[in-house]
């Protein structure tokens, strides 16, 4: 089965701060997503890529951004964290270039911005 | 641009009546329609996806979805709720593009 691995599941760090959120998957999909979620908003998306290196921007991607130098691996930055980032963030891949397939998700990671 | 809207932001039941969550979307051609279940503390799972043919969709845990065209409606129902089926619900809208747009999502309670 699909394995999205999230490398944290509570983190807590301090306005400014710079914060890696780490996202592996195991299933050589082409697609990885970055989601955050809130109560009442459902989930938004801050960025996703569909190939190595490349990255396109979501709905949010204002105080974000974000590395993918292996398939596997897709990393989520805040580069000055900020108070109004505490939120889940949630990872999610898939495998085809369509939007029929289906997205495979992480548990999350909930940060707290202090 | 594509849109999913969930009309109803919590929704309690008694365990074993019915349930019917609703969705309605908007998109320009024939969407991509799904179904996600969060349970407390995890990621979202798949319970079932409509792309053509039956409108009458079955999916896992004895849920299923019927897809309307002429109300651009994709309701989730399940004839008896278990209590296991507390959760967070969300419906998702896909088409041309590779990312799905989510809707805000219903909460389920049940009551025993």
């Amino acid at each position: 089965d699909v394995k999205v691995t999230q490398s944290s599941r509570y983190l807590v760090k301090r306005t400014g701060e710079k914060v890696f959120l780490e996202c592996v998957q195991d299933m050589d999909h082409e697609n990885m997503f970055w989601y955050r979620q809130d109560p009442g908003l459902g989930l938004r998306l801050i960025y996703f890529s569909y190939d190595v290196k490349m990255k396109e921007k979501g709905d949010i991607p204002e105080g974000y951004s974000v590395s993918r130098e292996k398939k596997e691996r897709f990393s989520l930055i805040l580069e000055s964290a900020s108070t109004n980032q505490t939120s889940m963030y949630l990872c999610a891949s898939s495998p085809g270039a369509t939007s029929e397939e289906k997205l495979f998700f992480g548990s999350g990671t909930q940060l707290s911005v202090l | 641009a594509q849109s999913v809207t969930q009309p109803d932001i919590h929704i309690t039941v008694s365990e074993g009546a019915s349930l019917e969550l609703r969705c309605n979307y908007s998109y320009g051609a024939t969407p991509y329609l799904f179904w996600y279940v969060q349970s407390p503390g995890q990621g979202l799972q798949l319970l079932l996806k409509y792309f053509s043919g039956d409108t009458l969709v079955q999916g896992i845990k004895g849920f299923e979805a019927e897809f309307k065209r002429s109300q651009s409606s994709f309701n989730l129902r399940k004839p008896s709720v278990h209590w296991s089926d507390a959760a967070e619900y969300f419906c998702a809208v896909g088409g041309g593009s590779y990312i799905p747009t989510f809707g805000r999502g219903t909460s389920l309670i049940v009551h025993p």
